[in-house]
């Protein structure tokens, strides 16, 4: 079935920029994602890209996607001790019901 | 969160005794998905609907049930918990776009 992986923990320094990355193994997938949780909160969607693109930024964000590869990754700029969270890659082969896969999630830690 | 109230929002129940979570929107979307969250696992999806008194399984589906009888509300039940269920259960809503909405989630633990 499909697969979606992440690393578990990342630490970084604020103000420097953190790169999560993601791979996953469904070839149709339509769209992929990234959501943040908060401790003790639901899950917000951050950013996503449509499978035939390569690239999509957002303010701080950038995402970019290989496809061949089957990697995804989530770049945030200038990096933010507010920005400390749980982050999760998700898949998805769209269409109206549009359910999601996740990853594990990947724990960023900004130090000040 | 987008009109999405989970309740309750906090459990603790004994092995064996049936339990339902229940998820309500005021967004009047159309789908709706209970996931559940464990470490190591990310979310999984256990049950979604796609309108009322329409509803499918999903990844993890085994010992739950689910009930659709008005668009605003779903509820998850387990019919007779089990200490593998302790988890935490997310309901999300969409209206059917790229967007999906999620609540705060409802931490249960079977003791």
């Amino acid at each position: 079935g499909e697969d979606v992986e992440q690393s578990l923990f990342l630490s970084v320094r604020e103000g420097d920029s953190s790169v999560i990355n993601c791979t996953y193994t469904d070839s149709s997938s339509t769209y992929l994602y990234w959501y943040k949780q908060e401790p003790g909160a639901g899950l917000q969607l951050l950013t996503y890209i449509f499978s035939n693109m390569d690239m999509k930024q957002d303010q701080r964000l950038t995402v970019l996607l290989n496809k061949k590869d089957k990697h995804l990754s989530l770049r945030i700029a200038d990096t933010q001790t507010g920005d400390s969270a749980i982050y999760f890659c998700a898949e998805s082969e769209g269409g109206a019901t549009n359910k999601l896969i996740f990853g594990t999630g990947t724990l960023l830690a900004v130090q000040p | 969160d987008a009109g999405i109230t989970q309740s309750p929002r906090h459990k603790v129940t004994e092995t064996g005794t049936p339990v339902t979570l229940r998820c309500h929107q005021t967004e009047n979307h159309r789908y709706m998905y209970w996931y559940r969250q464990d470490p190591g696992h990310g979310l999984r999806l256990i049950h979604y609907s796609y309108g009322v008194k329409d509803t499918d399984k999903g990844e993890v589906s085994d010992g739950y049930s689910v009930s659709r009888s008005k668009t605003e509300d779903f509820l998850l039940t387990l019919e007779s918990a089990t200490s593998s269920q302790t988890s935490v259960y997310f309901c999300a809503i969409s209206a059917g776009g790229v967007e999906a909405f999620f609540g705060q989630g409802t931490r249960l633990t079977v003791v």
